[in-house]
């Protein structure tokens, strides 16, 4: 089941804050976030685990609700650099916690303005 | 340490044919795994390949299919292409699979005409 990402698109001037959001019908193991420019391969911002770990920038922030399987970028202090589209992925867990899938939202444009 | 590479980076097919790429993960990373990325659709998971067996698969055709090689080098096959098969193909490694973080290709863009 795709995640759903929310807003598909946002347009932020230098120094603006944005939230990106996603949220899953199933129960997740972790979720994950990477930026794609255009042109370029998608590169990776951020893990969130159940459990509470994080693996990621340390620019970067997110939240992962477990219960709610939903999690959320926080973009602060926006810059130029920052535009791109913004994708998160979400692990389910199968066959007992040994195997398992990446699926990505479709998502979120994100341009930033001077 | 090199990067993810996917070779071709272009290619231009016709419908009916078929098409082999291929993607070489970074040193020591046992997983590859393969999206189609089309515009609209964000990044659509194929399947992942882990010390050269199929872990899991994506809803594709059976016309999509791939191995991996012991040197964890993986091709991906489509066979009888279609219009709809146009897409930037990427290919992710990653040292465990799933779990871990996936290290992308700059990806394979094919067109079907």
């Amino acid at each position: 089941q795709q995640p759903v990402q929310s807003p598909q698109a946002v347009i932020l001037r230098e120094g603006e804050d944005a939230v990106i959001n996603c949220s899953s019908s199933k129960a997740l193991y972790s979720v994950h976030w990477y930026r794609q420019k255009h042109g370029e391969a998608p590169v990776f911002l951020m893990i969130l685990l159940k459990g509470g770990e994080q693996k990621g920038h340390e620019k970067i922030s997110a939240s992962f609700n477990e219960k709610k399987q939903q999690s959320s970028l926080y973009l602060t202090a926006s810059q130029l650099s920052y535009s791109g589209t913004y994708f998160c992925g979400t692990a389910s867990m199968n066959y007992g916690g040994s195997q398992g899938n990446l699926i990505f939202g479709k998502g979120t444009k994100l341009s930033v303005k001077p | 340490k090199a990067g993810v590479t996917q070779t071709p980076r272009y290619l231009i097919k016709t419908r009916g044919q078929q098409v082999t790429l291929s993607c070489s993960p970074i040193s020591g990373h046992r997983s590859v795994s393969w999206y189609q990325q089309t515009p609209g659709q964000g990044l659509q998971f194929l399947f992942e390949y882990f010390s050269e067996t199929q872990r899991n698969k994506g809803n594709f055709p059976g016309r999509f299919s791939g191995r991996q090689f012991s040197n964890s080098r993986s091709e991906m096959n489509v066979s009888t292409l279609e219009l709809g098969d146009s897409a930037l193909y990427l290919c992710a490694s990653s040292p465990g699979g799933w779990r871990d973080i996936q290290y992308f290709g700059a990806g394979t863009r094919l067109s079907v005409l």
